[in-house]
């Protein structure tokens, strides 16, 4: 089946303790991206990548950090959590993105709430 | 700065009823848009995508419109069920004005279907 996978699925940690938050996809995508959602903010991106090795800042990228050293994966990094970053977080993957060309489907994962005490 | 509105971000209606789910966009230059559904607390479920040349997109119930030169997408669903209850959401690329990467999500409708 194909899918995005995100783990955890719920979090709950205490300030400044390192986590990882992993996604991984295996429809062969090369566009990742990851989302916080809050309420009244609506979805925000936080990084996104074209492609392996390739990544940049969305809109909301602080405290944040992402590697892409698989096509597959895009883990979302934590070095020191706070509790501003509590939310539910989504992974999303695409086709390629194409800037004249056609933008293909977004198919995202379950999410991951994160408590952050 | 393309921004994405939409309205209502709250309805509730009888069962039976078609409705209509609204998106507005500022900038006309998109390149497609996305319908989305998502339940309480869990993922988005894409439901239809328009690509810009098109001006509409069927899947079951579900009919998506696309109108650029008006910057309006609208979100049919017929005979509404209980099981639709769920919030909608547009999402449109657009590379001259969209988010870091082109995208831009709306809000979201809200929408609750009384048994």
């Amino acid at each position: 089946e194909a899918q995005v996978t995100q783990n955890p699925r719920y979090l709950i940690t205490v300030t400044g303790k390192k986590l990882t938050v992993t996604c991984s996809q295996n429809m062969n995508h090369e566009y990742m991206s990851w989302y916080r959602q809050d309420p009244g903010l609506g979805l925000r991106q936080i990084y996104y990548s074209m492609n392996v090795e390739v990544t940049d800042k969305g809109d909301v990228p602080e405290g944040y950090k992402v590697s892409r050293k698989e096509k597959r994966n895009f883990p979302l990094i934590l070095e020191s959590p706070s509790p501003n970053q509590t939310s539910l977080y989504f992974c999303a993957s695409s086709g390629p993105q194409s800037w004249v060309g056609v933008y293909n489907e977004q198919f995202f994962g379950p999410g991951t709430r994160l408590t952050v005490l | 700065k393309q921004e994405v509105t939409q309205i209502p971000a709250a309805l509730s209606v009888p069962e039976g009823e078609n409705l209509v789910l609204n998106c507005s966009f500022t900038d006309s230059a998109i390149y497609n848009l996305q319908w989305f559904r998502q339940d309480p607390g869990k993922g988005l479920t894409s439901l239809l995508l328009i690509q810009s040349s098109q001006r509409e997109q069927t899947s079951g119930r579900l009919n998506a419109s696309l109108d650029k030169s008006s910057g309006r997408s609208t979100l049919y669903i017929a005979a509404s069920q209980p099981g639709d209850s769920a919030t909608y959401l547009c999402a449109l690329y657009n590379p001259s004005g969209g988010g870091a990467d082109g995208l831009t999500f709306g809000k979201g409708t809200h929408l609750i279907i009384q048994p």
